[in-house]
């Protein structure tokens, strides 16, 4: 099946520092959404890209479709003690409707 | 304005126990779907109904049952519960004309003892 490796696993960074985080797939995919869950909450939708080479900003946030659709990258510029959070990377490929997570990435920021 | 909801947030239960857990979105999505998140975080896809029609049954143990009596609703019956059942369920929602943008619902959190 597919599968997506995402990295890093987490981040302990201090505040006003930029981030970056990625996602890589073995197989092409159609669709990459990124989603922010904070704690006791359900994952929240950031970004959601439909095209390959598609760069696509939500606020601080950018996102990017890799060209060859096997992977994508999330950057948050100017970080906040309000980013942390678990970030998943989530893609959709071929006849399959269903979306795969990355294992997410846990975002630390220190006031 | 809650967007996708589920009841109950909180469910402890003892082990054997037969529990039901609720779904409701009102964007006016065709398609709805329940994930496993496990201790590690990890998200897992279980169920994916579309009007009213399943459509994706993952790996899942015989004891889940979804069921979708119209397509704005989707619960989730789960028999004979295990100490292994216990996660967070996350029920999600999505449109056709989004892609598979698929939205959340805050998750219900079940313990079995």
């Amino acid at each position: 099946g597919q599968q997506l490796n995402q990295s890093p696993q987490s981040m302990f960074i201090q505040e006003g520092e930029d981030v970056s985080m990625n996602c890589t797939s073995s197989s092409i995919f159609n669709t990459w959404l990124w989603y922010k869950q904070e704690p006791g909450e359900g994952p929240v939708l950031l970004i959601a890209l439909y095209k390959a080479g598609e760069l696509t900003s939500n606020g601080r946030l950018t996102a990017q479709f890799g060209i060859t659709r096997k992977d994508s990258f999330l950057n948050i510029s100017a970080s906040i003690p309000s980013d942390v959070g678990i970030y998943f990377c989530a893609g959709q490929g071929g006849s399959n409707y269903k979306l795969t997570f990355g294992k997410g990435t846990l975002l630390t920021v220190n006031p | 304005d809650t967007a996708v909801s589920q009841t109950p947030k909180y469910l402890v239960t003892q082990m054997g126990n037969d529990k039901s857990i609720k779904c409701e979105q009102n964007l006016g999505h065709d398609t709805m779907y329940w994930y496993k998140q496990d201790s590690k975080k990890f998200l897992k896809i279980m169920f994916s109904y579309n009007n009213k029609e399943l459509i994706i049954n993952e790996t899942v143990p015989n004891r889940f049952s979804p069921k979708s009596p119209d397509k704005a609703h989707l619960n989730l019956h789960i028999n004979s519960l295990e100490l292994g059942d216990s996660a967070v369920y996350f029920c999600a929602s999505r449109t056709w004309t989004e892609g598979e943008t698929q939205y959340f619902g805050p998750g219900t959190r079940l313990l079995v003892l």
